[in-house]
């Protein structure tokens, strides 16, 4: 089946790094790829919207000067925290979605990564 | 605003017995999907169910949609243990002809299946 690798696993950090985190596609092209975070004991709130070759598009709330989005490829997807507070700590979850033909496919999760700002 | 809304939030059953959980939701959808989260892991995808089918089986999974009613339903058949996780349901309200597609997801199900 498809396979998305999301990495780092986990992140601890102090107050002011940035941290890059990556979402690939190890065995099929990802049109579109979505970034999620998610609360404990909550659901998965969808930040971001990316398709390859074109700005992300942001949810309403979500700081796109924040949480910057490189969707440079059909396999990988990137989300940059910059410059991290403990309030960005999270568990953050990307997805990545084949478009075949005119039937809609589900997402593909990766694993998450879980942030940890000191 | 979340689109779906599972019920219930929490269910504790015994091995062995069926458990059902239900989502509902509020807008037109094309598709609805549900997936499976074990704690602090990201999602599997179970089965998607199009707005013009109203009942799919994957194995011991039954998944039913009324679109009437704009609601669907999970059913996990003969639980095991292994199937503690939180079940989530998610639907897409844009099909391959939007140019943003965009799934929304409930507030999930926290299954426990004691042995």
């Amino acid at each position: 089946g498809a396979v998305v690798s999301q990495h780092p696993s986990w992140v601890i950090c102090k107050s002011g790094t940035s941290v890059k985190i990556e979402c690939r596609s190890l065995d099929f092209q990802a049109t579109t790829m979505f970034w999620y975070r998610q609360f404990p004991k909550q659901s998965l709130m969808l930040m971001a919207t990316s398709n390859e070759g074109s700005k992300a598009t942001y949810e309403q709330g979500v700081e796109k000067d924040k949480f910057l989005i490189n969707h440079a490829s059909l396999t990988l997807s990137t989300l940059t925290v910059t410059s991290a507070h403990p309030e960005d700590s999270s568990f953050y979850i990307c997805s990545a979605r084949e478009q075949q033909g005119a039937i809609s496919q589900p997402q593909h999760f990766g694993d998450g990564t879980r942030l940890s700002i000191l | 605003s979340q689109q779906g809304e599972e019920d219930p939030q929490a269910l504790s059953i015994q091995e062995g017995e069926n458990a059902t959980m239900n989502c509902s939701y509020k807008t037109s959808i094309n598709n609805l999907q549900w997936y499976r989260q074990n704690s602090g892991r990201g999602l599997v995808h179970l089965i998607l169910i199009r707005s013009n089918e109203r009942e799919k089986h994957s194995g011991r999974l039954r998944v039913t949609l009324d679109t009437s009613k704009k609601s669907s339903s999970l059913l996990i058949t003969a639980s095991r243990a292994a199937d503690t996780a939180s079940y989530f349901c998610a639907t897409d309200a844009t099909g391959y002809s939007g140019g943003y597609q965009k799934v929304t997801f409930g507030i999930g199900t926290k299954l426990q299946v004691i042995p």
